[in-house]
């Protein structure tokens, strides 16, 4: 079946060090979306991308959707304590139509010292 | 405003015991999903509301889970006859028309079967 997944799985950084996550789809995907889910909490809604290749900014945060709408990255320019938590990627399902079913990658825990 | 409540928060059940999950989603938002998330992974479909009519349950584990919406608003998931592999967090979702996409969740009621 339709398979998102993410590496690395964890990922430890010192404050200041930057960090990235990447997400591949096993099918093209229509759009992609990336929520953060900090520790104790409930995944919170940061981004949607729609074009190939596209790149949206956020602050210190970077987010690239590949040219073949199979991939995806997060990048975190200069991490602070606050950027804790896991960092998900979710793409529709492509069976499923437009309904807002979507396939979650098994996430990027991010842990970083001060 | 408010976002999307559940509950319980927490729930201890014991083997073969049936449980209700509550979710009152945002006012306003048609569309209304259910995730089981297991530590360490990411959510994972559950089923998918607009308004009142359920739209997809394809991913309910197996014939105990059930879920309504009958107003179009609070939503429950139920469990019957409850197993340990039920043990999770329950989220529920809700999301805009035409942004099926930014879903907004709440916190989640963690179910542990004992």
């Amino acid at each position: 079946g339709q398979q998102v997944m993410q590496i690395p799985q964890y990922q430890h950084v010192q404050e200041g060090e930057d960090f990235t996550t990447y997400c591949n789809s096993s099918t093209t995907l229509s759009n992609i979306q990336w929520y953060k889910q900090r520790p104790g909490g409930h995944p919170v809604f940061l981004i949607q991308l729609v074009k190939s290749g596209e790149v949206k900014k956020q602050k210190r945060l970077t987010f690239q959707f590949g040219e073949a709408k199979k991939n995806s990255s997060l990048h975190i320019t200069a991490t602070q304590t606050t950027d804790v938590g896991t960092y998900f990627c979710a793409g529709p399902d492509m069976y499923s139509g437009n309904t807002g079913k979507l396939i979650f990658g098994q996430g990027t825990t991010l842990q970083v010292k001060p | 405003g408010a976002g999307v409540s559940q509950s319980p928060r927490y729930k201890v059940a014991k083997r073969g015991q049936d449980v209700a999950l509550r979710c009152d989603p945002i006012s306003g938002h048609v569309s209304l999903f259910w995730y089981q998330q297991a530590l360490g992974q990411g959510p994972e479909f559950l089923t998918y509301f607009q308004n009142e009519a359920q739209l997809d349950k394809s991913g309910l584990p197996s014939d105990r889970f059930f879920a309504e919406r009958p107003e179009g608003s609070v939503s429950t998931l139920k469990i019957q006859r409850t197993q340990q592999e039920d043990s999770a967090v329950y989220l529920c979702a809700s999301s805009l028309p035409g942004s099926y996409y930014e879903q907004y969740f709440g916190p989640g009621t963690r179910l542990t079967v004992t």
